[in-house]
Formats: structure tokens, sequence, C-alpha cells
């Protein structure tokens, strides 16, 4: 079956830090891979997406590269906020399993001041 | 995107009890679903509302538990029944316009509380 694995948390940088958060998954067919970002108390956001092998989403100065070859989809940015600070989802996506969304396990996101 | 509305945002019931979670769509859409959030966890799809017919339950979910309607392309219903203090969570509802793209907007959730 689909899984997706992400780096253990939490994790804690000082603003102006560059961030990557590694995701790697697995999956039978060619899935869309996803990045939501969840701000505390609130429901998920979509934060970027890439559809097939070697498609870079990108948002709000977030990065994220479809790598095949290596099953990954790690999350960057070059440089954090403040309010960056926020948990962060890693997610798959693949037609044959109806739609449904297989998330990570999340990663906690504290940037300081 | 879709703008995703849920009712109530947070509520505290008694054991035993039920309450009925509502989501609503600004646009029609092709797939809803359900997910829960325990705290501190990841989410977990509890089912596929489907329109017009029975919702799809994930392994673990069950329909006298979590009994779901979507009388049209726009809303649709969680209930979570007989409450204990397990089902204490986040419940967000989500949904996908359908063709070729996969990704799903997501409400803000309803935060359960069950004493």
């Amino acid at each position: 079956g689909n899984s997706v694995t992400q780096m253990e948390g939490p994790v804690t940088l000082s603003e102006e830090a560059f961030l990557t958060i590694n995701c790697t998954y697995t999956a039978t067919g060619y899935p869309s891979l996803f990045w939501y970002v969840q701000y505390p108390g609130e429901g998920l956001q979509l934060l970027l997406k890439a559809t097939k092998a070697d498609d870079k989403g990108s948002n709000k100065g977030f990065e994220a590269t479809y790598r095949k070859e290596t099953t990954s989809f790690h999350l960057e940015k070059g440089s954090v906020q403040v309010s960056d600070s926020a948990v962060y989802f890693c997610a798959l996506s693949e037609g044959t399993s109806g739609s449904r969304l297989t998330f990570g396990e999340g990663t906690q996101l504290t940037v300081n001041p | 995107s879709a703008v995703i509305s849920q009712k109530p945002s947070r509520d505290i019931c008694q054991r035993g009890t039920s309450l009925t979670i509502q989501c609503q769509v600004d646009s029609q859409v092709t797939m809803m679903f359900w997910y829960r959030q325990q705290p501190g966890q990841s989410l977990t799809l509890i089912a596929t509302a489907n329109q017009g017919s029975e919702a799809t339950y994930e392994s673990g979910f069950v329909i006298d538990k979590f009994p779901i309607s979507r009388p049209n392309l726009t809303f649709s219903t969680l209930t979570v029944s007989n409450m204990s203090p397990e089902d204490s969570s986040i419940y967000l509802c989500s949904a996908r316009r359908g063709g070729g793209s996969y990704e799903q907007y997501f409400g803000p959730g309803t935060r359960l509380t069950v004493t």
C-alpha cells in the first residue's frame, strides 16, 4: 500500500535560517504529491503540489521537487520567518486508491525571532 | 480552490451522546471526505461521502458509529454516535473538485471533547 514518511520533529530554527523537511514515499503507481500546512488552531491549507516526476511545486517561498528516482519530495525554504511556525504534512494521492490522501506524520516547525 | 466551512467549530459533549458536524462547500465538488485528527497526530481518513449513496468507510470505521450524509454536491454531515472520551479529536471535512487534479481542500475542523 501507499505510505509517506517524514523526518521526525519537532524542528526549531532561528529566523532567516534555511529549512529542509524530508519526505519520502512508497506508492504502487504514479502519485501526485502535496505539502499541507496547519497553523495553530486551524485546518489544513494546501501549500504546494507536484503531479509528475521532476515537477517543482512552489508557494510563499517554499519549494519541493518530485524526485521519482529517490521517491522523495523534500520541502525547502531559503529564509524562514516566525510566521512559518506550524505543522507541515507531506501527502500523496493516487488515482488507483480512489483519490484518497495518505499523510505523513507531520513535522512541527518553530521559528524563533 | 474551494472554501469550506464547518459547524460547530468546537464542542464539549457528554459520554453516550451524539454530535452532528456540518460541512458546506462554496461550490459544487466531485468528492467530499471526512478525516479524524487525534491530538498531536496526523490525519486518518474516516470515509468518503458519496452524493446520493452510502458513504465508503475505511478499515476501522463503521456506519453505526459515524453515519454520514451527502444530500447534494456542496453539503455533507458526519455524526459521531454514542461518544466516548476516545472520540475526542479534531474532525475535518475536505473536498476535491475532480478531473485530473487530486488536491483536496480542507475545512477549519471541529474540535470535539468528550467528557
